[in-house]
């Protein structure tokens, strides 16, 4: 059974044109993460919420926002995309932040 | 200068072959994590450390904390293991706060 589901796993959107990622997760995890992959590197984390408490990486552009209306869901909006934005945006939840993280499948994200 | 380096970037393997990537660290840490991706973005969590030694079927993770370093081995391998194996970092003084080595890519050669 699916533990961390992102939705859509493909998604093209236009330059400019807001767009909205969703993960939830089954596993109730106190914590939940959002990364973005570009080809041929290590996920780089975006942000993450511990509870509803919101961390923001400093190196994460104003152009990412969350959104974590309940302990199940967390969304990524993407305000105004660019094409360095296009990439591989994964989901993880960890029950407490010190163990291990679980990762939803990813949503590539197509900017055009 | 990354916080998590892994060595090799990119390691080519016959089957049947014993294989090692190795990862060092050079902050203080809670937990290490050992994960796998493969071709179209899968991620898996393969084992987290904290200390010792981990088995799990044909792979085996060990952490010299003294040392920051980390070794992931993996042996008898098959083509199925070809993927990328990154190596992370869990800092001890801030929940959450992660950070990834560059990955190592194998391909493992029938």
């Amino acid at each position: 059974d699916a533990m961390v589901i992102q939705n859509p796993r493909y998604q093209v959107t236009q330059f400019g044109k807001p767009v909205t990622l969703s993960c939830s997760q089954t596993l109730n995890h106190n914590v939940m993460y959002w990364y973005q992959q570009k080809s041929s590197q290590a996920p780089k984390l975006l942000f993450h919420y511990y509870d509803k408490d919101f961390n923001n990486e400093a190196d994460t552009p104003d152009n990412f926002q969350s959104r974590r209306p309940n302990t199940s869901f967390c969304f990524l909006d993407i305000r105004s995309p660019g094409l360095g934005d296009a990439a591989m945006y994964l989901c993880a939840t960890s029950r407490t932040g010190r163990e291990t993280q679980y990762f939803g499948p990813g949503t590539r994200l197509l900017v055009l | 200068k990354n916080e998590v380096e892994q060595s090799p970037q990119n390691l080519t393997a016959q089957e049947g072959e014993f294989i090692t990537i190795n990862c060092s660290y050079s902050v203080g840490i809670s937990a290490l994590h050992w994960l796998q991706q493969h071709p179209g973005g899968g991620i898996v969590s393969l084992f987290m450390l904290s200390s010792g030694k981990k088995k799990h079927g044909r792979l085996i993770a060990t952490i010299n904390i003294q040392e920051k370093h980390s070794s992931l081995h993996i042996t008898a391998s098959h083509p199925r293991d070809s993927a990328v194996y990154i190596c992370v970092v869990n800092r001890g003084s801030t929940l959450g706060r992660l950070y990834f080595g560059r990955g190592t890519q194998l391909t493992v050669w029938p």
